[in-house]
């Protein structure tokens, strides 16, 4: 069964960082491309970062840009996002979603908290 | 700043139909933005319901289906039943590897 499980969230001061991880498993993970998607509280789903099955092309929404580096070891089978200068408004659950050649995320990991606070 | 409109709730009775949208800000949807839809209850991860405007993702009942409806996508829930109470997400796909979510419509049966 295709499983995405995502890691490293958790409690941070604004200013810091962190670093998610996302393991993949039972499928060929180098064939596909990766997304990070996040949810504030309350709010809804938003689009943060795509990256290519090779890892050599990126894309961010603005809103991290500058901020956040998406990255993936395809020999690990793993998906990470770096992100620095951590705010407020990047507190949620951040979802790693595997893409299609159709456009669209067919597979969810179930999410890790980030809680950016003093 | 591209901005996907859904409507912010639908209520629907038991059995009934509901079509939900997927707008932009400025200019048509078209099937060239491959428009997909996911269902998400609180506390879970998304679900992919439907892709590439009308397609069925592996699994869902034929109770959902997607389309174009004058310039916006669509989803419509056929016979709705009480585990449909969800939020639902549109997504369309910028090119470039870059998505935007719609605002999400909250569906209470009832």
């Amino acid at each position: 069964e295709v499983q995405l499980v995502e890691s490293g969230g958790g409690l941070v001061q604004p200013g810091g960082s962190l670093r998610l991880s996302c393991a993949a498993s039972a499928f060929t993970f180098s064939n596909y491309e990766m997304n990070w998607v996040r949810q504030a509280p309350g709010k809804g789903l938003e689009w943060v970062s795509y990256i290519s099955g090779s890892g050599s092309t990126t894309y961010y929404a603005d809103s991290v840009k500058g901020r956040f580096t998406i990255s993936r070891d395809n020999s690990k089978n793993s998906l990470y996002l770096q992100m620095n200068s951590l705010r407020a408004e990047d507190t949620g659950v951040y979802y790693c979603a595997r893409d299609t050649a159709m456009a669209y995320f067919d597979c969810w990991g179930q999410g890790t908290l980030v809680t950016v606070s003093s | 700043q591209t901005v996907v409109t859904q409507e912010p709730s639908f209520s629907v009775s038991p059995g009934g139909t509901v079509t939900l949208t997927c707008g932009l800000s400025s200019g048509s949807v078209s099937t060239s933005y491959y428009p997909s839809w996911y269902q998400q209850t609180p506390g879970q991860a998304p679900r992919t319901l439907i892709y590439s405007t009308s397609a069925r993702s592996s699994g869902v009942p034929d109770r959902f289906s997607g389309s174009i409806l004058g310039n916006k996508a669509a989803l419509t829930i056929t016979g709705a039943q009480a585990h449909d109470e969800s939020d639902y997400y549109c997504v369309l796909y910028m090119g470039s590897g870059i998505y935007v979510f719609g605002t999400g419509t909250k569906v209470t049966v009832l």
